[in-house]
């Protein structure tokens, strides 16, 4: 398997616009997650899917961000409008739920985010 | 609610010295418990992970954690470090079977020539 696609790898834009990361799972995993990185704050879960459905979006910062899986194999996460301090690594992940590998998270290789 | 400490922010240890990165877990439930690492500019990748069953778990890279539920504790060590092995460890948790993990805040493990 290619393991978790993430795109685009890198975005640079500026304050004000709409921001469309894409993420395409592991095939056959029905969990998936959105973490965002930073010096900061560290590694925190914005969202979290399983079997396309949002479960918990409680850590998703503000209504400019929002999520959709609209099938198992893709998902988004858009800011709109974006603002400097969204600059950071978003990083998408998958999981199975059964099977020896269960619980355990496959993440892709982040998209790095730049808001000017 | 689980959540994971990792006491740590950096490690400084020259190479082929041993290595402990330390990790505190609280829960009220059953835990699952693991061990990621992130190279730099890339997404965390397992490095082992404990269910149940053998307390000391053996991971890839020659990496080995032990699980004790008395001192709540779930540290990572390595017998004798390499330069590859300078990256960012993260201790997670998850309440046994329901997905969402909690990270911990990470160490970054420097090794020196």
């Amino acid at each position: 398997d290619a393991g978790v696609i993430q795109s685009p790898r890198h975005e640079v834009t500026e304050m004000g616009q709409e921001v469309t990361l894409r993420c395409k799972p592991i095939s056959g995993h029905d969990y998936l997650f959105w973490y965002r990185q930073t010096m900061m704050r560290g590694l925190e879960l914005l969202i979290y899917f399983n079997n396309n459905v949002p479960i918990d979006d409680s850590g998703m910062p503000e209504d400019r961000f929002s999520a959709k899986m609209p099938n198992a194999s893709f998902s988004t996460l858009k800011i709109q409008p974006s603002e400097p301090r969204d600059s950071a690594v978003y990083f998408c992940a998958s999981s199975p739920s059964t099977g020896g590998s269960t619980d355990t998270q496959y993440f892709g290789p982040g998209t790095r985010l730049t808001v000017l | 609610a689980q959540s994971v400490t990792q006491l740590d922010s950096q490690v400084p240890v020259f190479e082929e010295a041993p290595v402990e990165l330390r990790c505190n877990y609280s829960s009220s439930v059953s835990v699952y418990l693991f061990w990621y690492v992130q190279y730099p500019n890339q997404g965390l990748q397992l490095l082992l992970k404990y269910l149940s069953g053998s307390t000391l778990v053996k991971g890839i890279n020659g990496f080995e954690a032990e699980f004790n539920k008395s001192q709540t504790s779930f540290h990572l060590r390595k017998p004798s470090v390499h330069i590859s092995d300078t990256a960012e460890y993260f201790c997670a948790v998850s309440k046994g079977g329901y997905q969402k993990v909690t990270f911990g805040t990470g160490t970054k493990l420097q090794v020196i020539p």
